[in-house]
């Protein structure tokens, strides 16, 4: 079975300032990993993933984030918080079998303070 | 190119009735997965579709819950005699094929049982 936890389920900062989203998953296999945003009242937007390769991945926006498998950790990271980044995040995980279906963590809902 | 779509946006209905909720996948995609995002349970995966086939129904809840796909393309959910617990956001996704394509997700449909 896989997990996903998400430290933290709101998290403010000052526009310009570092935004930093932590997300730590169990999996018995190589996992794939995801970052997913909502926007009110919209669905979820891939940021990036990870599935093989390089560990640091950046995705839309500005986001990145690094695969630590000896800390079984997908933390997401942006440099500089803009007003438009204020939503609420998902961390997801997949085994990457046939079906594919994502385990999310509970969300962080980012706020950002002009 | 149009992304998922789901309809109705918003349904209200009474303790007792059954709804359908129907998802129109991206053009082309193979894969349909449905996923509930609740206040209580978070984003959990119901079921997905490999073209017209389920091989996977693990997530749904109870019984009540039924869904189809005819000719690779729309989706039906199905809850039958609604409970005020099945109140939740319910997410279409589909992708070019199950495996670690991307998932798109739609915009939801918001269940209200009264």
């Amino acid at each position: 079975a896989q997990s996903v936890t998400q430290l933290g389920s709101h998290v403010s900062v000052s526009e310009g300032a570092l935004v930093l989203l932590r997300c730590n998953y169990s999996s018995s296999v190589p996992p794939y990993l995801f970052w997913y945003v909502q926007y009110p009242n919209q669905g979820l937007q891939l940021l990036l993933k990870y599935t093989t390769g390089a560990t640091l991945v950046k995705g839309i926006n500005g986001f990145e984030a690094e695969f630590k498998k000896s800390e079984t950790s997908f933390h997401l990271t942006k440099p500089s918080a803009h007003m438009s980044d204020a939503a609420e995040y998902f961390c997801a995980v997949s085994d990457g079998n046939a079906g594919n279906m994502l385990t999310f963590g509970g969300g962080t809902r980012l706020m950002v303070k002009p | 190119g149009a992304g998922v779509s789901q309809s109705p946006s918003n349904k209200v209905t009474e303790k007792g009735k059954d709804v359908e909720l129907r998802c129109d996948p991206i053009s082309g995609h193979t894969a349909l997965y449905w996923y509930r995002q609740s206040l209580g349970q978070g984003l959990e995966f119901l079921i997905y579709f490999q073209g017209n086939s389920a091989p996977d129904k693990s997530g749904l809840p109870s019984d009540r819950f039924s869904a189809e796909r005819t000719g690779g393309s729309v989706s039906t959910l199905t809850i039958q005699r609604t409970q005020q617990e099945d109140s939740a956001v319910y997410l279409c996704a589909s992708s070019r094929v199950a495996g670690t394509d991307t998932q798109y997700f739609g915009p939801g449909t918001r269940l209200t049982v009264l």
